[in-house]
């Protein structure tokens, strides 16, 4: 157990639709990341925050968005949703602003129908 | 552009067997990190390199990252069933914020 919690484990919604991603870090970590894990794709970067503000950008489509809020947990929120975006959400966590130790959490599947 | 590129895909060997993958890139990065990721779980940090020609060692495997910081080794001595996963590579280039992750080798162990 890294200590990093993401709900739901799972997601089936249509396309066109919104959904939301919540991510608790490990206590006391003030670095949030998140990506997405695709069989053809691999791992992908999407953003960090870092104590509340946005810290790096990655692959990161305009359609998605995320935040970070004062109790320091996350959440993604991805919309308009297409049959490619169905993958693997990571969430990971970090206790510095840099990408050192990243404790990961157990992922949401997303699936588009 | 794919930064990271890790070699074999995948690679299924018989139990007792010794194993290398490879971590490969044209550019220089400021630490470079092996996960090791199981079925229905997240990414699992197995070590961090930063010093070129460094050699670490966790019991069984051995992590080495090349003298000029552009790729990575893992070899696997007397591999065991429950090595079985998905092996990544990460770095960071020049310590940018931003983790490149490679496309993972699959490695499957036979008892």
């Amino acid at each position: 157990d890294s200590g990093v919690t993401q709900t739901p484990k799972h997601l089936i919604t249509a396309t066109g639709q919104r959904v939301t991603l919540r991510c608790s870090p490990r206590s006391g970590d003030l670095s949030v990341y998140w990506y997405q894990q695709s069989l053809d794709q691999g791992l992908q970067f999407l953003i960090q925050y870092y104590n509340g503000e946005e810290r790096a950008k990655g692959n990161i489509l305009e359609r998605f968005s995320a935040q970070q809020f004062p109790d320091l947990h996350s959440e993604l929120n991805l919309s308009s949703l297409e049959l490619g975006d169905s993958a693997l959400y990571f969430c990971a966590s970090s206790a510095g602003l840099r990408t050192d130790t990243q404790y990961f959490g157990p992922g949401t599947r997303l699936t588009v129908l | 552009t794919q930064l990271l590129e890790q070699s074999p895909q995948f690679l299924s060997i018989q139990e007792g067997e010794n194993l290398t993958v490879y971590c490969n890139s044209s550019s220089v990065f400021s630490s470079l990190q092996w996960y090791r990721q199981e079925p229905g779980e997240g990414p699992v940090l197995l070590v961090t390199v930063v010093t070129g020609g460094e050699v670490k060692k966790l019991k069984r495997l051995t992590f080495q990252f090349g003298d000029a910081r552009k790729d990575s080794s893992l070899h696997i001595t007397a591999a065991q069933p429950g090595d079985t996963g998905l092996y990544l590579c990460a770095g960071d280039v020049n310590r940018d914020d931003k983790i490149i992750f490679g496309k993972g080798t699959r490695l499957h162990i036979l008892p």
